[in-house]
């Protein structure tokens, strides 16, 4: 069975400052990792997603993650929040299937950006 | 064009009430999904299909029933449903080769039940 453990439901930072959200996952096989952001009632975005190419993936706005085997975590950072980054965050992850890929989702993280 | 089309976005209804969910993509993706999002939770997957066919089914309650009439449209249909089924539901669609296996996510739609 695949699981995501997203450490810290609350991460508050200041505009500018380093954004650091923190994803470990547990999965038996290689898995295929990912992150979405959620604006209040909206539906997710896709930011990035790691599928066994390179181990540090480049996203939208900015935002990048590094996949480390050895760790079995997939964090993800950005170097300078901006006000518009105040969201929640899920990590996910799926085992690539010939009939649809299931997406096993973390808690999830609200990022507060102070001015 | 990586967008998937949820209607309506808002939907209020009875708990004797029939009401349909739609959901339309264009990307070409052969597996289409619906998930449920309550307040505070993450999504968690309810139905997959895969060339239109229903491929994973989550013990979901039978008052939901998916259909996907063609490759790009995707259907749910809800009757008797009860008040702890109000959520967000979400629909997506994704590949089914390495390459493209990412999932792209509609709107939602925000489903009341009273």
């Amino acid at each position: 069975a695949q699981s995501v453990t997203q450490l810290g439901s609350h991460v508050s930072v200041s505009e500018g400052a380093l954004v650091l959200l923190r994803c470990n996952y547990s999965s038996s096989v290689p898995p295929y990792l990912f992150w979405y952001v959620q604006y209040p009632n909206q539906g997710l975005q896709l930011l990035l997603k790691y599928t066994s190419a390179a181990t540090l993936v480049k996203g939208i706005n900015g935002f990048e993650a590094e996949f480390k085997k050895s760790e079995t975590s997939f964090h993800l950072t950005k170097p300078s929040a901006h006000m518009s980054d105040a969201a929640e965050y899920f990590c996910a992850v799926t085992n690539r299937r010939e009939y649809g890929n299931k997406l096993v989702f973390g808690a999830g993280t609200i990022l507060r950006v102070k001015s | 064009d990586t967008e998937v089309t949820q209607t309506p976005k808002h939907l209020v209804m009875g708990m004797t009430n029939k009401k349909s969910l739609k959901c339309e993509q264009h990307m070409g993706h052969r597996a289409m999904y619906w998930y449920k999002q309550k307040a505070k939770k993450p999504p968690e997957l309810m139905f997959v299909y895969s060339y239109e066919k229903l491929s994973i089914n989550e013990s979901v309650p039978s008052r939901f029933s998916p259909e996907c009439p063609n490759s790009s449209l995707l259907n749910l249909h809800l009757h008797a449903l009860q008040p702890e089924d109000s959520a967000l539901y979400l629909c997506a669609s994704s590949g089914l080769l390495q390459s493209n296996t990412e999932a792209f996510f509609g709107q939602g739609t925000r489903l009341t039940v009273v």
